[in-house]
């Protein structure tokens, strides 16, 4: 496509819960990244991946999140055991280099969580 | 903490007018990005600013770039209502994913 594609763009999840957000960055974008918002802050940095390297999870809060994402294309975000503090807007952006050469990214809409 | 930090965290003003807003990091860079996201929406490039440029410009803005003092400001002149959106400052200091600041939300009045 020819932008950053995010599903779903809403989703309202019970406490316990797993989710699955997706996101099919831009073709032969070779980095991507998953940021989450919570309402009316900043961008909090989750997950990195830059080509066939190994992923930079540094910014995952625990482990109940993990992501994957397949060759240069579609990642996957799961969330499971969904806490109320998970609400928030996860946002995906891809960008055409990693690390020094990563100049401007491209973000989704992103994927707004609601835990009940 | 967050590597960038935007100054003020909400600004107001009149159409016509120009808007200033600041950011602060804390450690080297390779360059710095301004983005912009309107409510509800996801962040759209604006600038990208490298170490070695002190100001470049865009249409109506200008950004500028201070290394020794590690920070940059985004100006937009002649402001128009459909500028109203939150503005982040975004750091790559080549060794991680973009950093972004806490932004900040401008109101544009008609």
């Amino acid at each position: 496509g020819a932008g950053v594609s995010q599903s779903p763009s809403n989703k309202v999840t019970e406490k316990g819960k797993d989710v699955e957000l997706r996101c099919d960055p831009i073709s032969g974008h070779t980095a991507l990244y998953w940021y989450r918002q919570r309402l009316g802050q900043g961008l909090e940095f989750l997950i990195y991946f830059q080509g066939n390297s190994a992923p930079d999870k540094s910014g995952l809060p625990s482990d109940r999140f993990s992501a994957e994402r397949t060759g240069e294309s579609v990642s996957t975000l799961t969330i499971q055991r969904t806490q109320q503090e998970d609400s928030a807007v996860y946002l995906c952006a891809s960008s055409l280099g990693g690390g020094s050469r990563a100049g401007e990214l491209f973000f989704g809409e992103g994927s707004r969580l609601t835990v009940l | 903490s967050q590597q960038g930090e935007e100054d003020p965290q909400a600004l107001s003003i009149q159409e016509g007018e120009n808007a200033t807003m600041n950011c602060s990091y804390k450690t080297s860079i390779n360059n710095l990005q301004w983005y912009r996201q309107n409510s509800g929406r996801g962040l759209v490039h604006l600038i990208l600013i490298r170490s070695n440029e002190r100001e470049k410009h865009s249409g109506r803005l200008r950004v500028t770039l201070d290394t020794s003092k590690k920070s940059s400001s985004l100006l937009i002149t002649a402001s128009r209502a459909a500028d109203t959106a939150s503005y982040f400052c975004a750091t790559d200091t080549g060794r991680r994913a973009l950093t972004f600041g806490s932004g900040t939300r401008l109101q544009v009045q008609p």
